[in-house]
């Protein structure tokens, strides 16, 4: 079995902030971990994945992430928020069955 | 590559009614996923279906079903309408292969309403 928990619904930053979205997970094999971005009325679009090659995970517009499998987590992270960053991130995990399992997603507000 | 496309991607249907959403994956992939995403429940995995097999499948009733053709579109079905069958539904692709570190790719997703 598998789960994903992200700890905040909602997360408010200031432009040219940083950004932390927080992310625990569950998962009974070695996981696959993903991190999507939802803007408003639009598909996912994935951020960046963690496939067991290194702990710290870079992906598109400045967004990392770090697992780590002693806390069970895996944040994300921007040094720096931009206007264009609101939206709604979903941490995602994937077991061997390949079946996504979604967290309940986080908001981010950036204000100006 | 053009990516995932879903058609239609709005439909008003009423209660009782059935409906059909269809999914075109990128070209190559085998593997299409659908996901049912509302507001009260979140992002839930329905089923997956790989060359025209349905290899998993979500906690959901048998009023929703799916196929795959051979060229790997895909089409979702649901029956007998209910009012909290309305949500967005997402379609995602990857090709399929055997480990779960296949990135999926999503559509835009089609909005079902029903009244």
């Amino acid at each position: 079995a598998q789960s994903v928990t992200q700890l905040d619904s909602h997360v408010s930053v200031s432009e040219g902030t940083p950004v932390l979205l927080r992310c625990n997970y569950s998962s009974s094999y070695s996981p696959s971990l993903f991190w999507y971005v939802q803007h408003p009325n639009k598909g996912l679009q994935l951020l960046l994945k963690y496939t067991s090659a290194a702990t710290l995970v870079k992906g598109i517009n400045g967004f990392e992430a770090e697992f780590k499998k002693s806390e069970t987590s895996f944040h994300l992270t921007k040094p720096s928020a931009h206007m264009s960053d609101a939206a709604e991130y979903f941490c995602v995990v994937s077991g061997s069955a390949r079946q996504l399992t979604f967290g309940s997603g986080t908001q981010l507000t950036v204000l100006p | 590559k053009a990516g995932v496309t879903q058609t239609p991607r709005y439909l008003i249907k009423t209660r009782g009614q059935q409906v059909t959403l269809s999914c075109s994956p990128i070209s190559g992939h085998r593997s299409v996923s659908w996901y049912q995403q509302t507001p009260g429940q979140g992002l839930q995995f329905l089923f997956e279906y790989f060359s025209e097999t349905q290899r998993n499948k979500g906690n959901f009733p048998g009023r929703f079903s799916g196929r795959q053709f051979s060229n790997s579109r895909s089409e979702m079905n649901v029956s007998t309408l209910e009012l909290g069958d309305s949500a967005l539904y997402l379609c995602a692709s990857s090709d399929g292969g055997g480990n779960s570190y296949n990135e999926q790719f999503f559509g835009p997703g089609t909005r079902l309403t029903v009244l």
